[in-house]
């Protein structure tokens, strides 16, 4: 079964960094693009980017270029989304989600909350 | 960047009822399309994917069509298990967008 298991809710303060998580199974990890998006509470979804496993080829969404960065870790299959200095406005839920095409299957999500 | 707009953002509709959900791209994409439906506090599911195709699973009274910059998506015969938002989503070219959700409620 293809599986994308997602790290826990995470509490930062602004200014803080973050790392989160999205540990893949069940398929060939390489082969497969991952990406990231974006729920701000209330709203909808938002495309922040994708990543090739394979080659680490990566595209970001505008409002995500230099905001974020996006990576993998081949050997255990995991992709990441990080942050340097978080703004109140990262506050979201973020999912990642294998491209197939189309997303599917997602993370469960990972809550983050700033907090000033 | 490539705008997709739903419509309507709210549906209200009743048990048994035919439903068209409406994507507009504000230009060509081709059939590269995806569809999506997501419960309150759930991670979105994969219902289409470029523009037509179902995806393993997914109950035949949904279908999508559509080509170039209109699509829509159709439910046959509303379930109670269809009331969610759906969104739609372009993979025409970077950077991928998704429409903004419509919303489909019990009437």
């Amino acid at each position: 079964e293809v599986q994308l298991v997602q790290s826990g809710a995470v509490v930062k303060k602004v200014g803080e960094s973050l790392k989160i998580s999205c540990k893949a199974s069940g398929y060939n990890f390489t082969n497969y693009w991952i990406g990231w998006v974006r729920q701000m509470p209330g709203k909808g979804l938002e495309w922040m980017g994708i990543i090739y496993p394979n080659d680490s080829d990566t595209r970001y969404g505008p409002s995500f270029q230099g905001q974020v960065t996006i990576s993998v870790d081949k050997s255990i299959t995991t992709a990441y989304l990080q942050w340097s200095g978080l703004k109140a406005s990262d506050a979201a839920m973020y999912y990642c989600a294998r491209w197939k095409p189309g997303f599917g299957p997602w993370g469960q999500g990972t809550l983050v909350t700033v907090s000033s | 960047e490539i705008q997709m707009t739903q419509s309507p953002s709210t549906l209200s509709a009743s048990v048994g009822d035919r439903v068209t959900i409406t994507c507009r791209a504000s230009r060509t994409i081709g059939s590269w399309l995806a569809w999506y439906q997501q419960k309150p506090g759930k991670a979105p599911k994969l219902l289409v994917h470029r523009a037509s195709s179902l995806e393993n699973g997914v109950p035949s009274r949904f279908s999508g069509s559509g080509s170039g910059t209109e699509f829509t998506l159709t439910i046959s015969s509303l379930q109670p298990d269809d009331f969610a938002t759906y969104y739609c989503q372009q993979y025409q070219s970077y950077w991928w967008t998704f429409g903004q959700g419509t919303k489909v409620e019990i009437k």
